[in-house]
């Protein structure tokens, strides 16, 4: 267990629907982040908070919304996603050291 | 521009036998280097890591990694494998150049060990 969980695990979604992704952690890590993971790619970031603060974003399209209420909790809001956006999403806590500790993940899949 | 490559998309051995996944990095400065481990529908599990120091870190499940600051590599490396560590392996890289918060993932690196 890494202390980092994800709801829903496994979400359907069509183009046209509006649905979030949410990421909660309680080891009072003050830097939290988003991956997406594809099939045969590499991680890839999508976005960073500190302190609640957004620091990053990887130039992600604006159908991917985050928000960070507060430190414990991190959201990633969906609308209008289109299939190629079907993949693993990936929440982590940074700890010391740069070590993030990672969420089981949400499987997405874009109808 | 900074990288991480892991030459080998997969890595087979036999149960018993040594195992090596290799990283290789492109990064400047002294970063700090990791290997993460992704079982089947679950996330990334942090493994080992190297800050400065002794160039063998040692880290969970008996898995060790090797820093080589001439070759830029940090490979991962096991004694003995096991079937239960059979997974997709990854190697990071945090550059520590600026203020970014970055982790610099390779493509990650299938092992399967046979029994």
């Amino acid at each position: 267990e890494t202390g980092v969980t994800q709801t829903p695990r496994h979400l359907v979604m069509g183009m046209t629907n509006k649905k979030s992704l949410k990421c909660e952690q309680h080891l009072g890590h003050n830097a939290m982040y988003w991956y997406k993971q594809s099939a045969k790619k590499p991680l890839e970031l999508m976005f960073v908070y500190s302190l609640e603060e957004r620091v990053e974003n990887n130039s992600v399209p604006s159908r991917f919304s985050p928000e960070c209420p507060n430190s414990s909790h991190l959201f990633l809001h969906l609308h209008t996603l289109q299939p190629e956006d079907s993949a693993l999403y990936l929440c982590a806590g940074e700890g010391v050291r740069d070590e993030q500790y990672f969420g089981p993940g949400t499987r997405l899949t874009v109808t | 521009a900074q990288s991480v490559a892991q030459p080998e998309d997969q890595v087979n051995v036999a149960e018993g036998n040594p195992l090596t996944v290799k990283c290789t990095y492109s990064v400047s400065g002294n970063p700090y280097l990791f290997w993460y481990v992704q079982y089947p529908n679950r996330g990334l599990q942090f493994l080992l890591k190297y800050i400065t120091g002794d160039n063998l870190v040692k880290g969970s499940y008996g898995f060790e990694a090797e820093f080589n600051k001439s070759q830029t590599s940090f490979h991962l490396k096991k004694p003995s494998a096991l079937v239960s560590d059979s997974a997709l392996y990854f190697c990071a890289v945090s550059p520590r150049m600026d203020s970014s918060y970055k982790l610099i993932f390779g493509s990650g690196t299938r092992l399967l060990v046979r029994p």
